[in-house]
């Protein structure tokens, strides 16, 4: 079955700097690739996804690139801000039938003031 | 729109108990779905429901059920607790149902059950 491994497990940036997580996956099935952010006490909530027959998608401060071959995506997420601090998730998911997505093991990001 | 909604916010059981977690939307999704969140191991799939009436099992569906009568509810039974099955648990639901390819999943907020 699928896996997905993600790193870092742990970040802090300073403010304004640059943060980039990074998963990969393993099943070359896989066509669909959300990302989620999860606040303290609160369920995860979409940020930015991709499908596989895309290679890179901004959403304001944050893009998402991913690679086929290499079989990983990565977020990014600019000028960040203590909002951003939160943990973050990736997934991969290839069951049209049955959506079932497979996690990461989550980043906690902290952007320090 | 209030989402999707989960009852209880807390729960602490003992050992041998049962209980129903209780999952609710209101945005017409055809597909549910429950997982599992415990500390490193991201979220993992315990059952899902592509629509009425049809229900499947996920990564780790051992020690629950689930049933789904109607559109918007999708009850998850733990049919004697243990200790390995306290957990935040999430449910979740997008539109698309059977076919139409994956889709962004709105997730509750979460139950945080404990067993002794």
């Amino acid at each position: 079955g699928e896996n997905v491994e993600q790193h870092p497990s742990t970040l802090s940036v300073q403010e304004g700097d640059s943060a980039v997580i990074k998963c990969t996956y393993s099943d070359s099935a896989s066509n669909y690739f959300p990302w989620y952010k999860q606040e303290l006490g609160k369920g995860p909530q979409l940020i930015i996804d991709i499908r596989s027959n895309v290679g890179e998608k901004k959403d304001q401060r944050i893009a998402v690139t991913l690679n086929k071959t290499a079989k990983h995506f990565s977020l990014h997420i600019t000028e960040t801000q203590p909002e951003d601090s939160a943990v973050y998730f990736c997934a991969a998911s290839r069951d049209n039938y049955g959506q079932n997505f497979v996690f990461g093991p989550g980043t906690r990001l902290s952007v320090l003031p | 729109n209030a989402g999707v909604t989960q009852t209880p916010k807390f729960q602490v059981l003992k050992t041998g108990q049962s209980m129903t977690l209780q999952c609710a939307q209101d945005m017409n999704h055809e597909y549910m779905s429950w997982y599992r969140q415990d500390p490193g191991m991201g979220l993992r799939l315990i059952h899902y429901s592509v629509g009425a009436g049809i229900t499947d099992q996920g990564e780790v569906p051992n020690g629950y059920n689930v049933s789904r009568s109607t559109t918007e509810d999708f009850p998850l039974r733990l049919l004697s607790a243990a200790p390995s099955q306290t957990s935040v648990y999430f449910c979740a639901s997008s539109y698309n149902g059977a076919g139409r390819g994956a889709d962004t999943q709105y997730f509750g907020p979460g139950t945080r059950l404990t067993v002794l």
